[in-house]
């Protein structure tokens, strides 16, 4: 059973910043966030992570709130090539759960 | 090239039949994890090895099985094949041990696309 939830779709336009967010309610002490990318029939790939507060790397920035329920993947001037699947991961790797991934959100990026 | 190496990339099968795929995962990373993904579906957890041993399970049928060799390479059997199987299946490794390993980045490998007819 997939322990996070995140928007279906969203749209948006070359230039804009585009925000994901995922919710996870029932995250454990010791789970991190981890965003994914994934593009048609390739593999995902790590985008971002972080534990808790905000986090920023080259190519986007995960906000965590102090509770932990939800997190917001931050991407900055999108272009064509972000359309992908995103997909955020809860879990704790070393715990030998399952690392289930939940649906998904497809982002379509316009000119 | 994410270091995870997946073969074979495509395959074509009939029914009823059985085929393997095969897993190199990372240097260094100690555990792999088995995704099925189906055309326009999510990433199904199948399951996971660490270190040669079984860690954690997900919805994989018994038609199917795993195993991890002692030079970390996994193999997953899929046997009585049938239409719905057909699906890409991706390979992913990480190390799962160590300093922050909490942490649970996934590398994920190429895909093995397997056709059943």
């Amino acid at each position: 059973l997939a322990k996070t939830t995140q928007p279906i779709s969203m749209d948006s336009y070359e230039g804009q910043e585009v925000n994901i967010t995922c919710s996870h309610n029932n995250i454990a002490t010791n789970d991190y966030i981890t965003w994914y990318q994934q593009f048609p029939s390739q593999g995902p790939r790590f985008i971002i992570q972080g534990y808790k507060t905000k986090v920023t790397n080259e190519v986007a920035s995960l906000f965590i709130p102090a509770d932990r329920k939800s997190s917001t993947l931050s991407l900055p001037r999108v272009s064509l090539s972000d359309t992908a699947v995103y997909y955020c991961l809860v879990g704790d790797i070393q715990a030998g759960t399952a690392l289930i991934f939940g649906k998904g959100t497809t982002l379509s990026v316009s000119s | 090239d994410s270091g995870v190496t997946q073969t074979p990339k495509h395959l074509i099968t009939a029914t009823g039949q059985r085929v393997t795929l095969r897993c190199s995962p990372r240097s260094g990373d100690l555990s792999v994890y088995w995704y099925q993904q189906s055309l326009d579906q999510g990433l199904q957890f199948l399951i996971q090895y660490y270190n040669g041993e079984e860690r954690a399970k997900g919805n994989i049928l018994e038609r199917f099985s795993a195993q991890q060799f002692p030079d970390l390479h996994s193999e997953l059997n899929l046997s009585s094949l049938e239409l719905g199987d057909s699906a890409l299946y991706f390979c992913a490794s990480s190390v799962a041990t160590g300093p922050n390993s909490g942490a649970n980045v996934l590398t994920f490998g190429a895909g093995s696309r397997l056709t059943v007819l």
